[in-house]
């Protein structure tokens, strides 16, 4: 069965410090996807980034950027230069393309605050 | 463009009572997916549909349970009988088609009382 483990229930960062939220998974699959979504205190979820199994380059958007080793089943979220506004509740997520449909398997969350 | 809208934004009720809970997902997404998110977890799927049809509805806890999407754009959720239990973060998310990239509504805040 798939399984998102995020082991990092809070983190405190300085604003401006980079940052890395740590994400493993497990699956049984070839073929899936990775996700990382942001949920501020508004409780919205936010898509942030995806990275498909299969991409041979770790996906960039913007200040994020997703760090995948596969051999490791590791997907951890990279954010450069933090700012007050990424404070929230960052979910890591997997879809595995073939079995299951498209449901997304989450993660527990990591609460992420910034220090100004 | 507008993204998910999902009313009402908190719904308290009584155990026992029926309530519905309303999904509106971008224009021209076909699939659209319920989850249920209680405190301090992830969300948590609960069904999926493709058009008018559940997909998969392996997620949905009980009989109590029930989802729509008559014309294949807004969905409804039902919950029969609340339970106490029931009390959570209701997100609906909708996507251009299968295997894209999901966008989440605000939610529905849900209390039993």
């Amino acid at each position: 069965a798939q399984k998102i483990t995020q082991t990092q229930p809070g983190m405190f960062v300085q604003e401006k410090e980079a940052v890395t939220l740590d994400c493993t998974y497990d699956t049984s699959d070839q073929s899936y996807g990775l996700f990382w979504y942001k949920q501020p205190s508004s409780g919205e979820m936010i898509f942030l980034i995806y990275q498909g199994s299969y991409d041979e380059q770790n996906a960039t958007e913007g200040r994020y950027s997703l760090n995948f080793q596969k051999a490791r089943k590791s997907a951890n979220l990279v954010i450069s230069a933090s700012q007050l506004g990424d404070s929230a509740m960052y979910f890591c997520a997997m879809r595995e393309t073939y079995s299951s449909a498209s449901k997304i398997i989450f993660g527990s969350g990591t609460r992420l605050s910034i220090r100004p | 463009g507008a993204g998910v809208s999902q009313t009402p934004s908190n719904k308290v009720t009584e155990k026992g009572k029926y309530v519905e809970l309303r999904c509106d997902p971008i224009s021209g997404h076909t699939a659209l997916y319920w989850y249920r998110q209680s405190l301090g977890q992830g969300p948590e799927f609960l069904i999926y549909f493709q058009g008018t049809g559940a997909a998969d509805d392996s997620g949905l806890p009980n009989d109590r349970f029930f989802a729509v999407r008559p014309e294949g754009s807004v969905s409804t959720l039902k919950i029969q009988r609340t339970e106490r239990g029931d009390s959570a973060v209701y997100l609906c998310a909708s996507s251009r088609g299968d295997q894209e990239t999901q966008y989440f509504g605000p939610g529905t805040r849900l209390l039993v009382l």
